[in-house]
This record gives structure tokens, sequence and C-alpha cells, in this order.
């Protein structure tokens, strides 16, 4: 029944692990995307993923990568966990268009 | 400079009174403008869009945009506690299917 699920909702990890985060929309909507909420409430955008057209910002360090399976499917996995990538990250999905996200519920990442 | 900017807040106000909330941009070419509600611990929910010059309504909400000024506002009449939360201002830029988002605005609503 969720439109945009995120798994999973809270992740203790220590430093220099890898670990994944799994995103599935069943919206039909085009575009996925992963954003980063500091402890501030700035989200910042991190990817966005159409039709296997990968959006990369920048300033995200390469040891984050999206992975996408299918047009439903955003995942998103990070190696070599840092303190600083302690942050909730939200998963959102759009129509073709410009309209509004949806946002999943959000994984609370904690790296100590 | 940043592409969106919100006031941070807190911004307090009391039940029944009108909260207004104010939001620049800096991208000329920005074509569609978001209002995001988001409670403590929660994921930000869509609660307006606005994509002309003028004011959109829709139950208590009220958003309006000056393309001119590179400004967009909502306004909530009748605050309730219910209200209290941060809300975010997100601007969709030109051909980027992306939306930037402010930093957010804390509303307290006091009983």
């Amino acid at each position: 029944d969720t439109a945009v699920s995120q798994t999973p909702k809270y992740l203790v990890t220590q430093m220099g692990n890898d670990k994944s985060i799994k995103c599935e929309q069943n919206l039909g909507h085009d575009t996925m995307y992963w954003y980063k909420q500091d402890s501030k409430k700035f989200l910042k955008i991190m990817f966005s993923y159409n039709n296997k057209e990968l959006i990369i910002n920048e300033t995200v360090p390469n040891r984050f990568s999206p992975k996408s399976p299918d047009k439903a499917h955003l995942n998103l996995h990070i190696n070599s966990l840092e303190l600083g990538d302690s942050a909730v990250y939200f998963c959102a999905s759009s129509p073709r268009g410009n309209y509004g996200y949806t946002f999943g519920s959000g994984t609370r990442l904690t790296v100590v | 400079q940043k592409e969106v900017e919100q006031n941070s807040g807190p911004l307090s106000v009391p039940e029944g009174a009108i909260a207004s909330l104010n939001c620049t941009y800096s991208d000329r070419v920005s074509q569609s403008f978001f209002w995001y509600r988001q409670y403590s611990g929660k994921s930000p929910e869509l609660i307006m869009s606005i994509y002309s010059n003028g004011d959109k309504e829709d139950g208590r909400f009220t958003a309006q945009l000056n393309k001119a000024s590179q400004y967009v506002s909502l306004l909530i009449r009748d605050s309730q506690p219910s209200d209290s939360a941060t809300y975010l201002c997100a601007v969709n830029s030109g051909s980027a299917r992306q939306l930037t988002f402010g930093s957010g605005t804390q509303l307290t609503v006091l009983p």
C-alpha cells in the first residue's frame, strides 16, 4: 500500500563499513531521487535517476553509488562509511513533468 | 549565495492567527514551486504547488508567487497547533528535474 518505501528505517554501523539502503516506489513514477538531510534539516540532492539516465551531484563522494535494477527501485550503496555520513537519507519519486515529489519515510543512518 | 532561501525561524503564532512563510530563489528560469510540510521525525509531505504568478488557494493554505521578485510565500489561515512543523520551500529550475530545497522555517502554533 505504501507509495515509496525505504528499508531499513534505522541503520547504526561502524566507520569503515559498507551498507546499502533500498527504495521502492509503486506509483509508476519516471524518476527517483536520493536526498540527504542533515541535522539542520537541509535537504540536499545526491542523485536522480530517470530511465537509466543518472544525474550525480558533483559534491557527492564516489563512496556513494546508486543502483537501479528497474524503474521502480533505486538503491543506495555506501562504501567505507565515515562519521560525517550520519544523516537521514530520503528516497523520493516524481512523475513525468514538473510535479512535486513523493518521499519515502527516510533512513536514519548513524555511523559510530 | 544560496539558491533557495527561507527564514529559518522559529516562527511562533497564536492559534487562529495567520502564519506567513516566505521564500526567495535565485534562478530566474525557475518554473515550479512547492511547499512541503515536515513534522519532526517524519518525511516531507507536499502541501502546495504553484506554477503561475498570483495566488493559489487550497483550504486554509494560500501560496503566492511573484516571479519578477523571485519570491514565493505560503499563508496559513486559522493556524492550528497541528500546523506546527517545519515548512520547506522547493524550486524546480529549468530543464533540471531536481528540486532545490530551502533550509526550512520552523513554525510553532501556540494554543
